[in-house]
């Protein structure tokens, strides 16, 4: 079976300062993962992915991800952090082959000026 | 703007009632899926059809149900209404099926409120 887990619920960071949101994941096979973020009363919207290939993979509005296979982490990056990046983000992994998506938790960002 | 449409964006209804939740995907994609965010549950899916026929199923009562018309559009049934069915439904919508790498875009979701 295929799960996610967010480690934190909340992550707190002064503008400027880089940030990272984690993320950990198990799948049987090879692992698709993705980014999404949720602004207040609105859907999630896709930042980034990776399906193969480089294990840094950049996304949208300057965020990066990370993929560490040996640690079976996702971590979302972004070097200077903006208040405007302050919202809910969710890992997500699926099987490859597979059709479900699974979401973690969400990570709720603040991002103070 | 993702593309994908939900209607109604509220709906207040009474418990023991029914409702039915519609999306419309982005034209082009021919998978649907179905969530619901609760704030103790976190973002749960709850089904996904493709092309008109269900694929994955995942946390879904069986008070629930759905489908997906030759139009692609599609429907979310809850019947029985509780107190606790009260969260925000999100439709999605992709392009591919199993295996594939295809991101989701996400509807702006119907809230409901169960009194």
């Amino acid at each position: 079976a295929q799960s996610v887990a967010q480690p934190e619920d909340q992550v707190n960071v002064a503008e400027g300062n880089p940030l990272t949101v984690k993320c950990t994941y198990s799948v049987s096979g090879n692992p698709y993962l993705f980014w999404y973020v949720q602004y207040p009363n609105r859907g999630l919207q896709f930042l980034l992915k990776y399906i193969t290939g480089d294990n840094l993979v950049k996304g949208s509005y300057g965020f990066e991800a990370e993929f560490n296979k040996s640690q079976t982490s996702f971590h979302l990056k972004k070097p200077s952090a903006l208040v405007s990046d302050s919202a809910l983000y969710f890992c997500a992994v699926r099987d490859g082959g597979g059709f479900k998506t699974i979401f973690g938790a969400g990570t709720r960002l603040f991002v103070k000026a | 703007d993702s593309g994908v449409t939900q209607t109604p964006k509220h709906l207040i209804t009474a418990t023991g009632q029914r409702v039915t939740l519609r999306c419309s995907p982005r034209s082009g994609d021919l998978s649907v899926y179905w969530y619901q965010q609760s704030l103790d549950q976190g973002l749960q899916f709850l089904i996904q059809y493709y092309n008109g026929e269900e694929r994955a199923k995942g946390n879904i009562l069986e008070r629930f149900s759905a489908q997906q018309f030759p139009d692609l559009h599609s429907e979310l049934n809850l019947s029985s209404l509780e107190l606790g069915d009260s969260a925000l439904y999100f439709c999605a919508s992709s392009v591919g099926l199993a295996g594939a790498s295809n991101e989701q875009f996400f509807g702006p979701g119907t809230r409901l409120t169960v009194l």
